[in-house]
């Protein structure tokens, strides 16, 4: 059964630091290009970040570029995001989700919340 | 403000038909493919859709997905309860060079 688990989140300060984590299970996760989706309270789906299966492309939502960073460790089948100069407009549960195609994802993971605030 | 419009809500009784829109442009619905995603908040969301009108294994034939033009349309045939979520369209945007998403539609069944 593929699953995907998300950690890392929690309470962080205008302008501080996170770095959020996805686990895979189930699949070759290797094969597979992964994703960052969030949601901020009340509002919809928003894309963030994606990686290739090797890590050799990278591509970013213009609202996070420069401030956070995608990577991934094959050998520990983990997904990660950097995330730096945190602002209150980044608030939201942050999804892992598997890529198929562009914008085809298959499997989602259950989402961890990322709150910034003073 | 989503690059993909959708209607806020819908509605409908069950057993009905529901048709929630998703208006794009030449840059992203025009040329490439529309995904729909159903998601309960707090959930993970689910793929009800891929490549303008393909189902996944699993999601029932109730679900029908199409396009024309710059728009697209999921429809929801004899509706259920349990079909109560929110809907979002999906798609590549060849001006931003990224995936976009609609601003969601929420379904509720009366």
């Amino acid at each position: 059964e593929v699953q995907l688990v998300e950690s890392g989140g929690g309470l962080v300060k205008p302008g501080g630091s996170l770095r959020l984590s996805c686990v895979g299970s189930g699949f070759s996760f290797s094969s597979y290009s992964m994703n960052w989706v969030r949601q901020a309270p009340g509002k919809g789906l928003e894309w963030v970040s994606s990686i290739s299966t090797s890590s050799s492309y990278e591509n970013y939502a213009d609202s996070v570029k420069g401030r956070f960073t995608i990577s991934r460790d094959n050998a520990k089948n983990s997904l990660f995001l950097q995330m730096n100069s945190l602002r209150a407009e980044d608030t939201a549960v942050y999804y892992c989700a598997r890529e198929v195609g562009r914008v085809w994802y298959d499997y989602w993971g259950q989402g961890t919340l990322v709150t910034v605030s003073s | 403000q989503s690059v993909l419009t959708q209607p806020p809500s819908a509605s409908g009784t069950p057993g009905q038909r529901v048709t929630i829109s998703c208006s794009g442009s030449s840059s992203n619905i025009g040329t490439n493919y529309v995904y729909w995603y159903q998601h309960l908040p707090g959930t993970a969301p689910k793929l009800l859709i891929y490549r303008d009108n393909q189902r996944p294994s699993g999601v029932p034939d109730r679900f029908s997905g199409s396009k024309s033009g710059t728009s697209a349309s999921l429809a929801i045939s004899g509706l259920r309860s349990e079909d109560e979520a929110d809907f979002y369209c999906a798609a590549w945007d060849d001006s931003l060079s990224g995936p976009v998403f609609g601003g969601g539609t929420k379904l509720t069944v009366l």
